[in-house]
C-alpha cells in the first residue's frame, strides 16, 4: 500500500458526461500529480499541483482540470467525454522538494474509466 | 527532447534465475533522476528503485540492483532470484525536470516468470 488512495476504483460512463476522480496524497506529501495510462499513449503526465498551486502541466486537454485543496487532496475533472478518454488515470504523490533524492513518487492504485 | 527507450516489450525467466530489463534513456540535462516501478496485473503502480545520476554506486533494493552506465545512457534493472510473483509490466522513467518533477515513461517490458 502506497499509502495514496483514489477514488472511484472504476468508473464507467457515457460520452458527453462529466466526471470527477479524486486523490489523496501520503500524509505528509505537498505534491500531487496525475498520468493517464491508454493503451495507445501509454502511460502520459497531465499536471502536477504542489501545495495548492499548479506546478507543471503535460499533455492535458483543455477538457481536462484538476485542483488541489487546502488539505491537498486533488479532484481531476473530465468534462465532454469521449470514448478515446477511457483509460487508467492515476494520481501520484511526492514530497515535492525538487531534486531531493527522496522526491520519489507514489502511485495510487489508479480510477479505470470506461467511456461507453 | 528527454526520451525513455524500453526495447523488450517482454521476456522471459525460469524462477530462480536472474533476469536483465533494458531502458535507455536520453537528455541534455546533467542532472536527473531514474526510475524502475512495476505494474502487476491487478494494475497499481509500485516503486522499485532509484538511480540519480550523481549517484557513484548502482541502486540496490533487496532482489532489485540497477547497472547504470552513465556514458551509454542506459539504466537497466537486474532481477536476482526470479519468483513468480515478478510476473509484471515494468516501466522504466526518467525525471525529467527538476522545476517539476514530472516523470516521463517507458512503453515498459512485460515479465512472464515460468516454474
Amino acid at each position: 500500500d502506497s499509502g495514496v488512495t483514489q477514488t472511484p476504483k472504476h468508473l464507467i460512463t457515457a460520452t458527453g458526461q462529466r466526471v470527477t476522480l479524486r486523490c489523496s496524497p501520503r500524509s505528509g506529501d505537498l505534491s500531487v500529480y496525475w498520468y493517464q495510462q491508454s493503451l495507445d499513449q501509454g502511460l502520459q503526465f497531465l499536471i502536477q499541483y504542489y501545495n495548492g498551486e499548479e506546478r507543471a502541466k503535460g499533455n492535458i486537454l483543455e477538457r481536462f482540470s484538476a485542483q488541489q485543496f487546502p488539505d491537498l487532496h486533488s479532484e481531476l475533472n473530465l468534462s465532454s467525454l469521449e470514448l478515446g478518454d477511457s483509460a487508467l488515470y492515476f494520481c501520484a504523490s511526492s514530497v515535492g522538494l525538487q531534486g531531493r533524492r527522496d522526491n520519489e513518487q507514489f502511485f495510487g492504485p489508479g480510477t479505470r474509466l470506461t467511456v461507453l | 527532447a528527454q526520451k525513455i527507450t524500453q526495447t523488450q516489450p517482454g521476456m522471459f525467466v525460469q524462477e530462480k534465475e536472474a533476469v536483465t530489463l533494458d531502458c535507455t534513456y536520453d537528455t541534455s540535462d546533467p542532472s536527473y533522476g531514474l526510475f524502475w516501478y512495476k505494474q502487476p496485473s491487478s494494475g497499481e503502480m509500485i516503486f522499485l528503485i532509484y538511480q540519480g545520476s550523481y549517484d557513484q554506486q548502482n541502486a540496490t533494493e533487496g532482489r532489485y540492483s540497477l547497472n547504470f552506465q552513465k556514458a551509454r545512457k542506459s539504466a537497466n534493472l537486474v532481477i536476482s532470484a526470479s519468483q513468480l510473483g515478478d510476473s509484471a509490466m515494468y516501466f522504466c522513467a526518467m525525471r525529467e525536470d527538476y522545476n517539476t518533477d514530472k516523470l516521463i515513461f517507458g512503453t515498459g517490458t512485460r515479465l512472464q516468470v515460468f516454474p
